[in-house]
């Protein structure tokens, strides 16, 4: 299994506060991506990461923003949690040097906010 | 928008039984294509992967293929067992760019004993 721990595993919040979902790989993998996981909706890119400090918005970047500032950390953050954002959260890995290579999921990250 | 479909949502059948899942793309240009298994609360699993010049990949009982003229991927489960009942999900990079995967909604399969 690719060596991706995601932190906290469950965690519930109230609206308004602040949150941070930590994603940590040992696989030295230049691509990292949160995506969040939905009924009805399935799995939606939020931020994608190419590289330290390189980040991009997904389809659903609204309210979320991402830092990257050692490869093997990246971390969501909700500034102002709403109850919108309630859904579980995974983190992916990819090692993609000349083509589109293979992602790794970790274990997710349930957030519930009130 | 690319948009990939799955095709049943869900699907019930005995054990023992040769089965197809479905997945469709809109966008021809595809990548590479992954399939996933993914059981109730937890992660994903990557299954197989073909990239955009294979036509197939196959792994113990699993084979899956890519035609990319139609648009179109299956996941063939052969001597299907119990243990195979979860979500099964497919996946494509459509955009070297961003290099990330675009999901379908999933197939959850149920195999009775």
């Amino acid at each position: 299994d690719a060596g991706i721990t995601q932190s906290p595993r469950h965690k519930v919040t109230e609206t308004g506060t602040p949150v941070t979902l930590r994603c940590h790989q040992t696989e030295n993998h230049r691509y990292m991506y949160w995506y969040r996981q939905d009924p009805g909706h399935g799995l939606r890119l939020i931020h994608y990461s190419y590289g330290v400090k390189d980040t991009d918005k997904g389809e659903v970047s609204d309210g979320y923003s991402v830092s990257r500032s050692k490869t093997e950390d990246f971390l969501l953050t909700l500034e102002s949690a709403t109850s919108s954002q309630t859904s579980v959260y995974f983190c992916a890995i990819s090692d993609q040097t000349n083509v589109p290579g293979e992602l790794f999921f970790g274990e997710g990250s349930r957030l519930t906010v009130l | 928008k690319q948009e990939v479909t799955q095709i049943p949502a869900a699907l019930s059948v005995p054990e023992g039984e040769n089965l197809v899942l479905n997945c469709s793309f809109t966008d021809s240009a595809i990548y590479n294509l992954q399939w996933f298994r993914q059981d109730p609360g937890k992660g994903l699993t990557s299954l197989l992967l073909i990239q955009s010049s294979q036509r197939e990949q196959t792994s113990g009982r699993l084979n899956a293929s890519l035609d990319k003229s139609s648009g179109r991927s299956t996941l063939y489960i052969a001597a299907s067992q119990p243990g195979d009942s979860a979500t099964y999900l497919c996946a494509g990079i459509m955009d070297t760019g961003r290099r990330a995967l675009t999901f379908g909604s999933g197939t959850r399969l149920q195999v009775q004993p």
